[in-house]
């Protein structure tokens, strides 16, 4: 089975700088997705940024980059230029992209992240 | 576009009651996902469809719980009868079928209290 790890239950950040989140994930499947999705205060989910195992080459959305290390199986989330609406929960999800694997997201624990003035 | 539509939005009642939550996917959406989330366990799967059949329901914690989806544009998740240890929040997503990185998109959750 799958698991995900985030080691860092909270985090903060000074408005404008830079923040990184953690991430692992044990898996024995050479084909899958990793998300990052931000839960905040008013509890909706929301996808941040998204990476395909098979590419090599980091995922960008704008103020939002992960360092994916396969060999390591590391996903984190870096945050560039923080403002104060990033303040919320983080979540990193697995999802198996095998052949007649389960469509299902595994979640990590979650990371709260405070965003400081 | 709607988004996920999940209802009720809060749903506090007495042990013993039956709890159903309602979920209406994305139009064209063919998966259709129901989550829980506690601060015990996080976020976990209980059960999916594709095309309206449960593909996977290995989350489902015990005989008290039952999902459906009669049609392509509605499912629900049934306790019966509930317990204070069901007090979490429900989520539905969707997302369409298939091996592509198509993200879940999720609703608003349904934050149920059991007394």
């Amino acid at each position: 089975a799958q698991t995900v790890t985030q080691s860092q239950p909270e985090m903060s950040v000074q408005e404008a700088e830079t923040v990184t989140l953690s991430c692992t994930y044990d898996t024995s499947e050479s084909d899958y997705y990793l998300f990052w999705y931000k839960q905040p205060p008013s509890r909706q989910m929301i996808l941040v940024i998204r990476q395909e195992a098979y590419k090599q080459q980091n995922a960008t959305e704008n103020r939002f980059s992960v360092n994916f290390q396969k060999a390591a199986k590391s996903f984190s989330l870096k945050i560039s230029d923080s403002q104060l609406g990033d303040a919320a929960m983080y979540f990193c999800a697995y999802r198996s992209r095998a052949q007649g694997g389960s469509e299902k997201l595994v979640f990590g624990k979650g990371t709260k992240l405070t965003v400081n003035p | 576009d709607a988004g996920v539509i999940q209802s009720p939005r809060h749903e506090v009642t007495e042990m013993g009651q039956e709890v159903t939550l309602r979920c209406k996917p994305i139009s064209g959406h063919n998966s259709l996902f129901w989550y829980r989330q506690t601060m015990m366990r996080g976020l976990e799967l209980l059960i999916y469809f594709n095309n309206n059949v449960p593909i996977d329901d290995s989350g489902m914690p015990e005989d008290r719980f039952s999902a459906k989806m009669p049609n392509a544009s509605f499912s629900t998740l049934k306790i019966q009868p509930s317990e204070p240890r069901d007090s979490a929040v429900y989520f539905c997503a969707s997302s369409t079928p298939g091996r592509g990185n198509q993200p879940q998109h999720f609703g608003d959750g349904t934050r149920l209290s059991i007394l």
